[in-house]
């Protein structure tokens, strides 16, 4: 069975860097086509796709965030980690991390709140 | 790619057929998901490939297209189906979302 949960802070001030940590269990990060992205969604809005990380350390970024996104995993602890700099109240959103491929996203987080405010 | 769903809202009784279009600004093949979002919860996967049930999921709900033009199916609305839905692209990065359709049950 697999899971995922993602923790990190629930209020950053404008400016600062976010960072979100998803942890998961039922699969390993280090096996042949297995990827984690995370999806982020504004308070009454649609989501909106950020990134993923593949099991080879390929990385994808959305083009509009990437100067900003960074996402990294830590294998031997079943983490997938991802940092956002400059916060701003726009990226007030819950954010969701997702395991999946050229499938689709099968699995998902319970997601955590995130608002933005100083 | 763009992914435009229509309609955005609809309100249809227990039993109705309802069909959900999400149209791609260029071609994507097959690679094409459909998800699930109750307020409040976690998107479900429903159906991945354009047309293939995930296990687990009603039979009630079906997915067809191809290119640039996919629907979404339920074949007869249930309460529980009262939710948004979301059509995704696999074919290229960003993988982008449909804007959502939410579905009202009258």
């Amino acid at each position: 069975q697999i899971t995922l949960k993602e923790s990190g802070p629930t209020l950053v001030k404008p400016t600062q860097t976010l960072t979100l940590t998803c942890s998961f269990s039922g699969f390993s990060l280090s096996t042949t086509g297995a990827a984690v992205g995370w999806i982020r969604q504004p308070p009454g809005e649609a989501l909106e796709w950020l990134a993923l990380i593949y099991w080879d350390d390929d990385k994808r970024y959305s083009p509009s965030l990437k100067t900003r996104l960074t996402i990294t995993k830590d294998t031997s602890k079943n983490q997938v980690v991802l940092t956002l700099t400059n916060m701003d109240p726009v990226d007030t959103a819950t954010y969701f991390c997702a395991h999946g491929g050229v499938s689709g996203l099968d699995n998902w987080g319970q997601g955590t709140l995130v608002t933005v405010s100083s | 790619i763009q992914l435009t769903q229509s309609p955005s809202f609809l309100s249809a009784s227990v039993g109705d057929r309802v069909t959900i279009t999400c149209r791609a600004s260029q071609g994507i093949s097959t690679y094409l998901a459909w998800y699930q979002q109750q307020p409040g919860k976690a998107p479900r996967l429903l159906i991945y490939a354009a047309s293939s049930l995930q296990n687990g999921v009603s039979s009630r709900f079906s997915g067809s297209g191809s290119a640039t033009e996919f629907t979404l199916t339920i074949s007869s609305l249930q309460p529980e189906d009262s939710a948004t839905y979301y059509c995704q692209q696999l074919k290229s990065f960003p993988l982008t979302f449909g804007g959502g359709t939410k579905v009202e049950i009258k």
